[in-house]
């Protein structure tokens, strides 16, 4: 049974750096047949995907976002991450890992991510 | 970018009822799109990819179909673990936009 559990700060100051990670079970970020994605939610913009990384370190990103991005992977621990910086108020959001590039069929529980100082 | 716009926003509907969820795109798609339901607190479900196909160990009274720029879910007859919010999503552009979701309500 494959399981996502998404980890980090819940709280982030704005202009700050958001930090968040994906240990993934049951699966391995090592396989060449996933993409592990993030995406996340919030009441003004819904569902919105971030981006994905792929295991040899090959990124794709939302162009909304791209310049703000940075995705990273650790065969090591079985784990992927997400850095979003200069965050605001708009950043607030729950944020899900997932496995998947355009259909995600495996989702973490989700961690919701406060912006403020 | 690609807009996804599903309608109605909220159904409501009972036990039993055959309902029907529209998603339209801005432009074509061609068959690359998803949909999902969510439950209050949970994490999106994937219940249909390439706009037909169900995923594994979702019940066969989810149908999806369409192409280019029209798509529907359908729910034969609805139980009531159904009464969710069910997002489409296409995975075409670069930005894998999601609908706005629709909520199905217990009438």
């Amino acid at each position: 049974q494959v399981q996502l559990q998404e980890s980090g700060p819940g709280l982030v100051g704005p202009s700050e750096t958001l930090s968040l990670t994906c240990t993934v079970s049951g699966d391995s970020v090592s396989s060449s047949s996933n993409y592990w994605s993030w995406i996340r939610q919030s009441p003004e913009k819904g569902l919105e995907w971030i981006g994905y990384i792929y295991y040899i370190g090959t990124t794709k990103y939302n162009p909304s976002l791209r310049s703000r991005v940075t995705m990273s992977v650790d065969t090591s621990n079985n784990q992927f991450s997400l850095r979003l910086s200069s965050v605001t108020a708009a950043d607030m959001a729950v944020y899900y890992c997932a496995r998947g590039y355009g259909v995600f069929d495996q989702w973490g529980q989700g961690t919701l991510v406060t912006v403020s100082s | 970018d690609t807009q996804m716009t599903q309608s109605p926003s909220t159904l409501s509907a009972s036990v039993g009822d055959r309902v029907t969820i529209t998603c339209r795109a801005s432009q074509t798609i061609s068959s690359w799109l998803a949909w999902y339901q969510q439950k209050p607190g949970k994490a999106p479900k994937l219940l249909i990819y390439r706009a037909s196909t169900l995923e594994s160990g979702v019940p066969s009274r989810f149908t999806g179909s369409g192409s280019g720029t029209e798509f529907t879910l359908t729910i034969s007859s609805l139980q009531p673990d159904d009464f969710a919010t069910y997002y489409c999503q296409e995975y075409n552009s670069e930005s894998q936009t999601f609908g706005q979701g629709t909520k199905l309500e217990i009438k």
